[in-house]
């Protein structure tokens, strides 16, 4: 079953820290891995897209990497600031688009 | 980058009465968009596909009376809920591929639809 999985579910930090989320993957056929950021009553805004030979892609102050043997990406985030408060959607694409759950992550001052 | 315009976003109807749903593609020509639902603290579930000229197809458990889909131009699909009940409230999400399609093709969302039905 094609599935993807993000942890952690939840996140809050200060401004100005630095952040990774995780995500996990089992898809098949693997063509790509997306990340995208949705703030709370809006459609998603891609960051990242990574195909299989790919391992890392950065986005501004957002660094994606792959590790396709592991199936395994995360999305780091640099110098955090309030506006990154929103969810991070791990997408993986098996012919149609495989979403997970979406990390939030909150950004207080 | 490309826009995708979804309107409204947000409405309230009353149960039993129909609601329609706009995605447009303003800067680029989109064979085929997509209808995404999405609850609360929950993933984007694909509902549909919607191609140009031809018939949508649904996914599996998704009636296709209930929720019709129209893709008459190349920049423009709806998705109209017909005779809508409380339970149908929900965010409705609607996506364009933009160029030859491929699978590395990125995937351009409207701002979404917050529909509750009263």
């Amino acid at each position: 079953k094609n599935q993807v999985e993000q942890s952690p579910q939840s996140l809050i930090i200060l401004e100005g820290k630095n952040c990774t989320l995780q995500c996990n993957y089992t898809v098949s056929p693997f063509s790509n891995l997306r990340w995208y950021k949705q703030d709370t009553g809006r459609g998603p805004v891609s960051l990242t897209i990574m195909t299989f030979s790919e391992n890392t892609k950065s986005n501004g102050r957002y660094t994606a990497t792959l590790d396709a043997d592991t199936k395994q990406s995360s999305l780091h985030i640099t110098a955090s600031q309030l506006s990154d408060s929103a969810s991070y959607i791990c997408v993986a694409r098996a012919g149609g688009l495989i979403f997970g759950t979406g990390t939030r992550l909150q950004v207080f001052p | 980058g490309a826009v995708v315009s979804q309107h409204p976003s947000r409405v309230i109807c009353k149960s039993g009465t129909s609601v329609k749903i706009e995605c447009r593609s303003l800067d680029f020509q989109a064979t085929t968009m997509f209808w995404y639902r999405q609850f609360p603290k929950q993933s984007l579930m694909l509902m549909a596909t919607s191609n140009e000229g031809s018939k949508a197809t649904y996914e599996q458990g998704v009636e296709k009376d209930k929720f019709l889909i129209n893709h008459a131009s190349l920049t423009l699909s709806t998705l109209t809920v017909t005779s809508a009940h409380p339970e149908d409230s929900s965010f409705y999400i609607c996506s364009a591929r933009r160029g030859i399609r491929s699978l590395n093709t990125e995937a351009f969302f409207g701002q979404g639809t917050r529909l509750t039905v009263v």
